[in-house]
């Protein structure tokens, strides 16, 4: 399967360590999105690349989250100094660049912060 | 910034019949795309059906069809012969033509009864 691979699957942590969290897009994909999605909410966007450049990243995305994506390729999401409230499921997505082309998600990383 | 809203939060429909999700959007664009993804129960989010805006014609996949009224900016989603597999969570989405970020609305739970 040449789906979108996101690991972990799930992260505990305690308050203050920090974490990472991995995406591997479909190859042939040249954007990846993360997303942040607590419950009974939609898809919040954080951040977005095209190839290897970052091109938008969202208000939500404070200076404890950096997103990197060396190579065009994976991506890497961290959140130092974890708080409680970084407490969410983080989807990773990825599609081509045509306009209409949809977004193709992982099965996300679900973060506890204790 | 666009805006998408699901105004039903929860909804039931019995095995066989039709439910109807509804979604609207505010934007001042003209050119855009819209989606309506699945969201299983700790699954991952997958494409439902799409729809152009510069086309008139509804979009349609099998059991899943749209009712997109450009004017109203609206953009409901059919579900036929509802199916217990049917049962998840239901985001609708945005995106304009040429840009990079999709905007998702809050989601409608649906549950097939049996």
């Amino acid at each position: 399967d040449t789906g979108v691979s996101q690991n972990p699957r799930h992260k505990i942590t305690k308050r203050g360590q920090n974490v990472t969290f991995r995406c591997d897009p479909i190859s042939e994909h040249n954007r990846l999105y993360w997303y942040r999605q607590t419950l009974g909410q939609g898809p919040e966007f954080l951040t977005y690349f095209q190839n290897e450049a970052q091109l938008e990243k969202s208000r939500l995305l404070s200076d404890r989250f950096s997103a990197e994506r060396p190579k065009g390729s994976f991506s890497t999401l961290e959140i130092q100094r974890t708080e409680q409230g970084d407490s969410a499921m983080y989807l990773c997505a990825s599609s081509l660049i045509q306009g209409n082309s949809p977004l193709h998600f992982g099965n996300g990383t679900r973060l506890t912060v204790t | 910034a666009q805006t998408v809203t699901q105004s039903q939060p929860e909804m039931s429909v019995q095995e066989a019949e039709t439910v109807t999700l509804s979604c609207t959007y505010d934007t001042s664009e003209n050119n855009y795309y819209l989606f309506w993804y699945k969201q299983p129960p700790s699954r991952q989010m997958i494409l439902v059906i799409r729809q152009e805006a510069y086309k008139q014609q509804n979009a349609t996949e099998n059991r899943f069809s749209v009712n997109f009224q450009k004017a109203a900016k609206s953009f409901s989603l059919k579900i036929s012969d509802s199916q217990l597999g049917d049962t998840a969570m239901y985001f609708c989405a945005f995106m304009k033509h040429g840009g990079n970020q999709f905007y998702f609305g809050t989601g409608t739970s649906l549950t097939v009864i049996p």
